[in-house]
C-alpha cells in the first residue's frame, strides 16, 4: 500500500533558527496537504499543493511540491515558540478520496 | 466555517462495555466523513470512511464488527467501539470535507481509556 514517510521524526531548535521537514511518498500523488497538530489538539489544515514543482508561502512557512509529485517539504524561517507541534503531510493518490498521512515531524522550539 | 464537533472529548469505560462517539458537521453537509485513530506520538491511521446512507468502508485490519460506524444523516456520523478492551484505548478523531480534494476539517478528538 501507499506509504508516506517524513524526516526527521523529531527536531529541537532554538527560537530564531530555521526548520525543514521532508515528506516522501512511495507513489505519485495527485495532491499533497499539510497539517499542524499542537500537543493535545487535533490536526489543522495549513495548505494544499496540486501542481508539480509548486511553491507556496504563508508568512514564515514555505511549502514545496516536488517535480515528480512524490515528495514535498515544509520550511519554517526563524521559528517561534508558537510553531511547536507536529507537522503532517498527507497525500492523495489518483482519484481516491482518502488521505494517507505521513509519519509526522515533531518540532520543539525553545527560547 | 467548516466546523466539526466531536463528542465526548474524553471517556473512561470498563472493559467489555461499548462506547459511542459522535461527529457532527455544524455548518456544512458532509456526504463523507473519516474516522482516524492515533496512538501517542504517532501518525493518524485511517480506520474507515463513512458514507451517508450506505455502509462504511473499512481499512484493512480494522474489525467492522468491533468498530461500528453509522452515517445516518449528512451532518452526523457515529463510531461505536463495542466490547472495549484496554488495547482499544486511543485517541479517535473524526474528520469531514466539503467535497472532492478539499481539506479535511477535524473534530477535537475523543480520548478513550478502557480500564
Amino acid at each position: 500500500g501507499q506509504q508516506v514517510m517524513q524526516i526527521p521524526q523529531y527536531q529541537h531548535v532554538q527560537e530564531g533558527e530555521d526548520f525543514t521537514t521532508y515528506c516522501n511518498s512511495s507513489t505519485t500523488l495527485s495532491n499533497i496537504q499539510w497539517y499542524k497538530q499542537r500537543p493535545g489538539g487535533h490536526p489543522v489544515f495549513l495548505i494544499q499543493l496540486v501542481k508539480s514543482g509548486e511553491v507556496k508561502k504563508q508568512k514564515r512557512l514555505t511549502f514545496q511540491f516536488g517535480e515528480a509529485k512524490k515528495n514535498s517539504s515544509l520550511h519554517i524561517t526563524a521559528t517561534q515558540t508558537t510553531d511547536v507541534g507536529t507537522y503532517f503531510c498527507a497525500g492523495i493518490t489518483g482519484t481516491a478520496s482518502k488521505l494517507t498521512f505521513g509519519t509526522g515531524t515533531r518540532l520543539q522550539v525553545t527560547l | 466555517g467548516a466546523v466539526v464537533s466531536q463528542h465526548p472529548s474524553w471517556v473512561i469505560c470498563k472493559s467489555g462495555t461499548s462506547v459511542k462517539i459522535e461527529c457532527r458537521s455544524l455548518d456544512f453537509q458532509a456526504t463523507t466523513m473519516f474516522w482516524y485513530r492515533q496512538f501517542p506520538k504517532q501518525s493518524l491511521m485511517l480506520m474507515a470512511t463513512s458514507n451517508e446512507g450506505s455502509k462504511a468502508t473499512y481499512e484493512q485490519g480494522v474489525e467492522k464488527d468491533k468498530f461500528l460506524i453509522n452515517h445516518a444523516s449528512l451532518t452526523l456520523s457515529t463510531l461505536t467501539v463495542t466490547s472495549a478492551h484496554p488495547e482499544d484505548s486511543s485517541f479517535y478523531i473524526c474528520s469531514a470535507k466539503v467535497q472532492g480534494w478539499s481539506p479535511l476539517h477535524f473534530g477535537n478528538g475523543t480520548r478513550l481509556t478502557v480500564t
